[in-house]
C-alpha cells in the first residue's frame, strides 16, 4: 500500500531535550516536506528536499533541521525543543507536478 | 505573499444536500490547487488535484473547478452523507522557480457537518 509513514504518532517531551520525528514513504517520491498546523494559524511548510542531500527551508525553520539521506527518508530534528514547538507536525511526500500525500501526523507537546 | 481564503470557515446541512465549498487565493501564478479533507485527530487526505491549465476535477460525488485569473476554486458534493463530516482544506503551489520555495499555501478550511 503506497503510504507516508510517521513515527512518534504522539510525544511528550521537555525543553532542551533533543528528539527526532522519523518520515518514509514507499512510493519513491522525490519531493518531501514537513508541515506544522497550529489553530488559528492553519499549516505552515517547515522544510521540504527536492531529492537525496538536496532541502531547502520553507517560511517557518526556526529551530528544526533536516536531513535527506536516503530517498524514501525524511527526519525531522528539534535540537532544543521549545514549548512554542508544541503542534501537530505532518509529513509529505510527491512527484514534480502530482498530488502531495501525508502522513497521519504526529502530536508533539514541549513542556 | 500568497493567501488563500476559504468561506465558509463552518457548514452544517442536512443529509443529502448538494454543497459548494469556496476557496480564493490572491496570487494567480499557481502551479496547481489541491483539495483535502481532514478528519479529527488525523492527517490530509488528497481529495482532488487541477493542475493551473486544467479548468476542473471530478471524483465521484466530488467536483472542483478553477478559475485562476479570478484566483478562486470550488469543490462540489453532491448527495452529501454524513460520512463526509470532516474538514475540508485548499491548497495550492507557486510555480517552481529553480531552487525557491516549494510549500503549500494552505487556506484554514471549512468544518463540514453532515446532520443525519
Amino acid at each position: 500500500e503506497a503510504q507516508v509513514t510517521q513515527n512518534p504518532r504522539y510525544l511528550i517531551t521537555v525543553t532542551g531535550k533533543k528528539l527526532t520525528v522519523t518520515c518514509s514513504q514507499n512510493m519513491n517520491h522525490e519531493y518531501m516536506s514537513w508541515y506544522r498546523q497550529d489553530p488559528g494559524l492553519g499549516l505552515r511548510q517547515i522544510y521540504y528536499s527536492m531529492n537525496v542531500e538536496v532541502t531547502d527551508k520553507g517560511d517557518v525553520p526556526e529551530g528544526y533541521k533536516v536531513s535527506r539521506k536516503e530517498k524514501r527518508n525524511f527526519p525531522l530534528i528539534l535540537e532544543s525543543p521549545s514549548p512554542n514547538q508544541t503542534s501537530l507536525y505532518f509529513c509529505a511526500s510527491y512527484r514534480s507536478n502530482n498530488e502531495q500525500f501525508f502522513g497521519p501526523g504526529t502530536r508533539l507537546t514541549v513542556l | 505573499k500568497q493567501e488563500v481564503t476559504q468561506i465558509p470557515a463552518a457548514l452544517s446541512v442536512p443529509e443529502g444536500e448538494n454543497l459548494v465549498l469556496n476557496c480564493s487565493f490572491t496570487d494567480s501564478a499557481i502551479y496547481n490547487l489541491q483539495w483535502f479533507r481532514q478528519d479529527p485527530g488525523k492527517g490530509l487526505t488528497s481529495l482532488l488535484l487541477i493542475q493551473s491549465s486544467q479548468r476542473e476535477q471530478t471524483s465521484g460525488r466530488l467536483n472542483a473547478s478553477l478559475d485562476k485569473s479570478s484566483g478562486r476554486s470550488t469543490l462540489y458534493i453532491a448527495a452529501s452523507q454524513p460520512g463526509d463530516s470532516a474538514t475540508y482544506l485548499c491548497a495550492v503551489r507557486p510555480p517552481y522557480s529553480g531552487g525557491g520555495a516549494d510549500g503549500l499555501t494552505f487556506g484554514k478550511g471549512t468544518h463540514l457537518i453532515i446532520q443525519p
